[in-house]
């Protein structure tokens, strides 16, 4: 399977413990995406990274959350002292942006998504 | 400022009837948008996409129509299958790299 995989699928922690999420995204793809999804509720974009270029994060991203893309292939997200408002699923997706020279990078729609991490924090 | 809703969080269908999902959007320079399927336990997987220099697109049982003056966009689905049971969620982006997801609308199929 080359989709985009994420680990664990489930994490249950208790409050204030470090967690890591990982995410390895489609292999060609120079795009990654992490999102949070609370029940009911659609993905909510949380950072971006162009290869190894962290280029966005969002204001949910609080300094409890880091996001790291070393080499530009997999992709971890920690959260550090987890509190109860946490618990959610943390979505990664992965894309393949073209760039065309003098222009903004047009977006080839379509996110590649993993199946999810769920967090729950009691 | 940005955001995507829908009208209705739900909608029920009889098993083979056409099904239309509407949502609206807010942000005028919005130039892109798509839809999304969620199975329960799964990410989202993308249906069909839309520019804004179009007003409907057609796919496979599947057709999207935007209409740009109300900012309104619409999912239609043909023969209405089980399988089609999910929540499905627009999206839009504004040519950049941020897609910005709506609250979704949960589809069931009476059998």
């Amino acid at each position: 399977d080359t989709g985009v995989s994420q680990d664990p699928r489930h994490k249950i922690t208790k409050r204030g413990q470090n967690v890591t999420f990982r995410c390895d995204p489609i292999s060609e793809h120079n795009r990654l995406y992490w999102y949070r999804q609370t029940l009911g509720q659609g993905p909510e974009f949380l950072t971006y990274f162009q290869n190894e270029a962290q280029l966005e994060k969002s204001r949910l991203l609080s300094d409890r959350f880091s996001a790291e893309r070393p080499k530009g292939s997999f992709s971890t997200l920690e959260i550090q002292r987890t509190e109860q408002g946490d618990s959610a699923m943390y979505l990664c997706a992965s894309s393949l942006g073209f760039w065309t020279s003098g222009s903004i990078p047009p977006n080839t729609g379509e996110l590649f998504f993993g199946e999810g991490s769920r967090l729950t924090v009691l | 400022g940005e955001s995507v809703g829908l009208h209705l969080p739900t909608l029920s269908v009889q098993e083979g009837d056409n099904s239309i999902i509407n949502c609206a959007y807010s942000n005028s320079a919005s130039d892109y948008f798509i839809w999304y399927k969620q199975e329960s336990g799964k990410g989202p997987q993308f249906i069909i996409d839309i520019r804004s220099n179009m007003d409907k697109r057609q796919g496979q049982r599947v057709t999207v129509l935007l209409n740009k003056t109300v900012k309104h966009l619409s999912l239609q689905i043909a023969a209405t299958q089980p399988g089609d049971s999910a929540v499905y969620f627009c999206a839009e982006n504004t040519g950049g790299f941020k897609t910005i997801f709506g609250a979704g609308t949960r589809l069931f199929v009476k059998a």
